[in-house]
């Protein structure tokens, strides 16, 4: 199985502050790679898919980039809807897995 | 645009078996690949199997398998999961979602399974 290790498991942000996460895989895989918001008592949202894809209707300030078998989300300036809780998750071959997960709270 | 709508909430005993409902809509029901996952409290994710409707074949999480069965009714555009000889610590909320590509594009609202003596 894929472990996907991600950092922080919390970050305190303020509104407009620049806010990276990080997935870190267990093995190399090639481009599978999404990014989900989930807020309390919903479903995940898919962000980000192929590490740096936008889905359609995701603000610009989230982006994806990848270096070796790192991960990372970044959110330019934090917006009052940005917090949640975010997960990455490879789909590059099954079990399909997920990070643990990164709350992002009020500073 | 695809819409998936669950059935409700659940409470259960351990040993148990449960049955969740996950109804489709906004596309061709034998194009859709909907895939069950489950997210205990404070958890993240786990994904547990899938079902291609359309060729009626599955694939499940290896260590759900003989537990665990996804099945489809065509006649009602409705995908069914049923997990068995529940355990108290499989408390966790149910999700269906469409695949696309490998990734979950569109999700169902969740369906809480307390299993509890």
């Amino acid at each position: 199985d894929i472990l996907m290790t991600q950092s922080p498991s919390t970050l305190s942000a303020s509104v407009g502050d620049r806010v990276t996460i990080t997935c870190r895989a267990s093995q190399s895989f090639v481009r599978f790679l999404a990014w989900y918001q989930q807020k309390p008592g919903k479903a995940p949202k898919l962000l980000i898919s192929q590490v740096s894809t936008l889905e359609s209707g995701v603000p610009s300030r989230f982006s994806g980039s990848e270096s070796g078998t790192e991960f990372t989300l970044t959110i330019s300036s934090l917006q009052p809807d940005d917090f949640a809780t975010y997960y990455c998750q490879q789909y590059y071959n099954y079990p399909l897995t997920f990070g643990a997960g990164t709350r992002v709270e009020i500073k | 645009q695809v819409q998936l709508v669950q059935s409700g909430a659940e409470l259960k005993e351990p040993g148990a078996s449960v049955r969740i409902s996950c109804k489709a809509s906004g596309n061709i029901f034998s194009d859709f690949i909907i895939h069950w996952l489950r997210q205990a409290p404070g958890e993240r994710p786990e994904w547990m199997g899938w079902i291609n409707v359309g060729l009626q074949s599955t694939y499940y999480a290896h260590d759900l398998r003989g537990r665990f069965t996804i099945s489809a009714d065509t006649s009602a555009n409705t995908v069914y999961m049923e997990l068995t000889t529940l355990k108290s610590e499989e408390t966790a909320i149910f999700f269906c979602a469409n695949e696309k590509g490998g990734r979950f594009d569109y999700w169902g609202q969740g369906t809480l399974v307390t299993v509890s003596s």
